[in-house]
């Protein structure tokens, strides 16, 4: 699977849309964008996923670049309770997920 | 509701003592995984199993054993031989439905420590 990079930590205040990127420059044709945000001590939860178009659900968008070399997760309106550590994976078929060490978001009054 | 219950949330085991930690589903998955996290780290992979009575091994197998006898239990036993088995312990599953079915789901988890 290919590699990710997410930059350590990030600040967004409340309400604001926070913008988290990921790089992912050898991906390959048939590999999805998977994001998870793990608040402490808790499970990760899975937010969203894509292939090659920008996607949205209730909770997120992604957006995928053209060539699939990066993507940017976007949470709307962050409010306290996004505060947490996003994981960017790329996955390919029936593969395993591999968590690298993630972004830390702190959303702030 | 369906979701993943692992327990307990909280262990203490002593030095040489074997341990073993419970992952029950109720969603119909027929994949299941463990993973590991120690502080400030990501998770990695144990064990996992595709289908009732196979599974392989993952990144970090050794000291460890699981079993899938039933499809809703994927239990992990953590045994003497894991040199440092102190860490957060995470169970998932997934449907084997294909990318467009979305992803992991994963327990609460259970914290390990060795006293």
């Amino acid at each position: 699977d290919a590699k990710t990079t997410q930059p350590t930590s990030m600040d967004c205040a409340e309400g604001r849309a926070a913008n988290l990127p990921c790089n992912h420059s050898t991906i390959s044709g048939n590999e999805y964008v998977y994001w998870y945000r793990q608040i402490h001590s808790q499970g990760p939860q899975y937010i969203i996923h894509g292939l090659k178009n920008n996607e949205t659900n209730e909770m997120a968008s992604l957006i995928i670049t053209e060539d699939r070399k990066s993507s940017t997760l976007i949470l709307p309106h962050a409010t306290l309770r996004d505060t947490a550590v996003y994981y960017c994976i790329v996955r390919k078929g029936y593969s395993t997920l591999t968590f690298g060490k993630g972004t830390m978001l702190l959303v702030s009054p | 509701d369906g979701g993943i219950t692992q327990s307990p949330k909280y262990l203490f085991r002593k030095e040489g003592q074997n341990v073993t930690l419970s992952c029950e589903q109720n969603l119909n998955h027929d994949a299941m995984y463990w993973y590991r996290q120690d502080p400030g780290q990501g998770l990695r992979l144990i064990y996992y199993s595709q289908i009732v009575n196979d599974f392989q091994k993952g990144d970090i197998a050794e000291g460890y054993s699981v079993s899938r006898e039933k499809k809703e239990s994927f239990p992990l036993t953590v045994t003497s031989a894991q040199k440092n088995p102190t860490a957060f312990y995470l169970c998932a599953s997934r449907t084997s439905g294909g990318e467009t079915v979305g992803g992991y789901t994963f327990g609460s988890g259970t914290r390990l420590t060795v006293v």
